[in-house]
Order: structure tokens, then sequence, then C-alpha cells
């Protein structure tokens, strides 16, 4: 089946700080989408793509659909303590099943 | 406008009760979906719904999990008996129908399951 694999599982990073995480799968998708779940929420919908090529921005966060259709890219300018959490990759393929495939999520932490 | 409703946020059971988790989708979201979270497994698809039918329960773990879906504003998954390795967190989602694949989550119930 298809398969997500995220990276990297985990970052510690300096506020101000750039970061970059992507997902690549095993397969051709037709959608990306990024998600964070802040402790104790459910993940929230940061960005979504679907078209290959695409650059999707979303204030200091910008997403790409890889030009393959098998990776997306995930990059924070500039983090500040509130950008903690989890991040995950979805994406979903051309068997149209209405499921998303997950990633296992990069857990990012800011030092102030 | 009102998201993902999820009862109750917290749940503490001991092995062996009935619990039932609730979740009210967005308002004219067709699909509807049922994950598991844990430290070790990750975000787990159980069951999704479309127009309140069951269309793939693959994700199930046994036959103790049942879920629901009366109508297109309320959906129940039910654990009976449960079990100490049931314990996670459960996200109810749900989506508009068309081209786009965005789910939306709701808050999650914590099950803690002694």
């Amino acid at each position: 089946g298809q398969q997500l694999n995220q990276s990297p599982q985990s970052m510690f990073i300096q506020e101000g700080e750039d970061v970059s995480m992507n997902c690549t799968s095993s397969s051709i998708f037709n959608t990306w989408l990024w998600y964070k779940q802040d402790p104790g929420e459910g993940p929230v919908l940061l960005i979504a793509l679907y078209k290959a090529g695409e650059l999707t921005s979303n204030g200091r966060l910008t997403a790409q659909f890889g030009i393959t259709r098998k990776d997306s890219f995930l990059n924070i300018s500039a983090s500040i303590p509130s950008d903690v959490g989890i991040y995950f990759c979805a994406g979903s393929g051309s068997s149209n099943t209405g499921k998303l495939i997950f990633g296992q999520g990069t857990t990012l932490q800011v030092k102030p | 406008d009102a998201g993902v409703i999820q009862s109750p946020r917290h749940e503490v059971t001991e092995m062996g009760q009935e619990v039932t988790l609730r979740c009210k989708p967005i308002s004219g979201h067709d699909y509807l979906f049922w994950y598991r979270q844990t430290m070790m497994r990750g975000l787990e698809l159980l069951i999704y719904f479309n127009n309140n039918v069951p269309i793939d329960d693959s994700g199930m773990p046994e036959d103790r999990f049942s879920a629901k879906m009366p109508n297109a504003s309320f959906s129940t998954l039910k654990i009976q008996p449960s079990e100490p390795r049931d314990s996670a967190v459960y996200f109810c989602a749900s989506r508009a129908s068309g081209s786009t694949y965005e789910q939306y989550f709701g808050p999650g119930t914590r099950l803690t399951v002694t």
C-alpha cells in the first residue's frame, strides 16, 4: 500500500532560524496537505497543494508540491516559540478512495 | 463557523466497560473519518463514512469496535468491552465532497482504560 516517509522525525532549533521538513511517497500523489498539531489538540490544516510544482505560502510557511508528485516540502521562516508542535504531511493518490495517508510527523521544538 | 465537535474530551474507564465517543461534523460536510493516535502507531484511520454510509472500515482493529452515523450531523464510535490497549486519542474529522481532500479535525477524545 501507499506509504509516506516524513523527515526529520524531530528538530530542536533556535528562535529565528528557518526550518525545512519533507515527505516522500512510494507512489504518485494528487494532493498534498500539511497539518500542525499543538499539544492536546487536533491537527489543524496549514496548507493544501493540488498541482505538481505548486508553491504556496501561508504567512511564514511555504510548501511545495514536488515535480515528481512523490514528494512535498514545508519550510518555516524565522521560527518563533509558538511554532512548537508536530507537523504532519498527508496525501491522497490516484485511487480516489477519499482517504488521506499521513506521515509519521516532525516534532519541532524552538528554543527562545 | 463551528468546527468538528467531539465529546467527551477526556474519558477514563475501567477495563471491560463500554465506551462511546461522539462526533458532530462540520455542517454540509459529506465525509466523516474516525482516527486513533498513539505514540507507537501514529495517526491511524479506523473507518470513514460518505453520506452516512460506512465506506471503509478496514482500520477497525477488532469486533469490539463499532461505528455508526445515523444522520449527517452525528456519529459514534463504540468500544465494547474496552481494554487498556485501547488507550489513545481518538479524532473525528470531516470534509466536503468535491475534488479537494481537505479534512478538518476535531479536538479529540483522550481515552484512558485502566
